[in-house]
């Protein structure tokens, strides 16, 4: 079955710098990476999401890039603010047939 | 619009004990999934509903069934708990032709066993 490790699992940032979440995964059919934000007590709230037939989704500061062949994805976020401090999920499935699996999270601190 | 809403939002059993936790879906959504997320970990797939029927299942013991009623919610229930079983259980709705896609998860019900 599917395997995702996210990395790192913690990571502090200045106001203002970028953020990068990186995720590989094992199955080479999977097709479908979603991103949630998870902020403390609340739900996991889908971010952003990039299917297998494009390398790169962008919104407004949020954007993800996918590499199949080393079967890696990763989330950049610039201009990061105090909001974004939360947890990060990564997650991969085969759309419409597999259940997503998801990594252990990253928790991001975005220090003022 | 409502989104998810689970309940109850906490819960507190023993060991042996049964227990049942409700989802309703957001509006206009007919499909639900059932996550476990244990304290620190990324949610783990339990089971999906449509339709009625169970579609899949994750690696999960029997313990664990649910049900899908016609209105579309859901219930989760675990019967012999055990310690293992504290965590916080996420329930997710979504469109049935998006088995895993644009995932809509609610707050949550967490289950503490001693």
């Amino acid at each position: 079955g599917e395997n995702v490790e996210q990395h790192p699992s913690t990571l502090s940032v200045q106001e203002g710098d970028s953020a990068v979440i990186k995720c590989t995964y094992s199955d080479s059919a999977s097709n479908y990476f979603p991103w949630y934000k998870q902020e403390l007590g609340k739900r996991p709230q889908l971010i952003i999401d990039i299917r297998s037939n494009v390398g790169e989704k962008k919104d407004q500061r949020i954007a993800v890039t996918l590499n199949k062949t080393a079967k890696h994805f990763s989330l950049h976020i610039t201009e990061t603010q105090p909001e974004d401090s939360a947890v990060y999920f990564c997650a991969a499935s085969i759309a419409g047939n597999t259940p997503l699996v998801f990594g252990k999270g990253t928790r991001l601190s975005v220090i003022a | 619009d409502a989104g998810v809403t689970q309940s109850p939002t906490h819960l507190i059993k023993t060991r042996g004990q049964q227990v049942t936790l409700r989802c309703s879906p957001k509006s206009g959504h007919d499909t639900v999934s059932w996550y476990q997320q244990a304290l620190g970990q990324g949610p783990q797939f339990i089971f999906q509903y449509y339709e009625e029927e169970e579609r899949q299942r994750g690696n999960f013991p029997d313990r664990f069934s649910g049900h899908q009623f016609p209105n579309y919610s859901s219930e989760l229930n675990v019967n012999a708990l055990l310690l293992g079983d504290s965590a916080l259980y996420l329930c997710a709705s979504s469109l049935g032709t998006g088995l895993n896609e644009k995932l809509f998860f609610g707050s949550g019900t967490q289950l503490s066993v001693l």
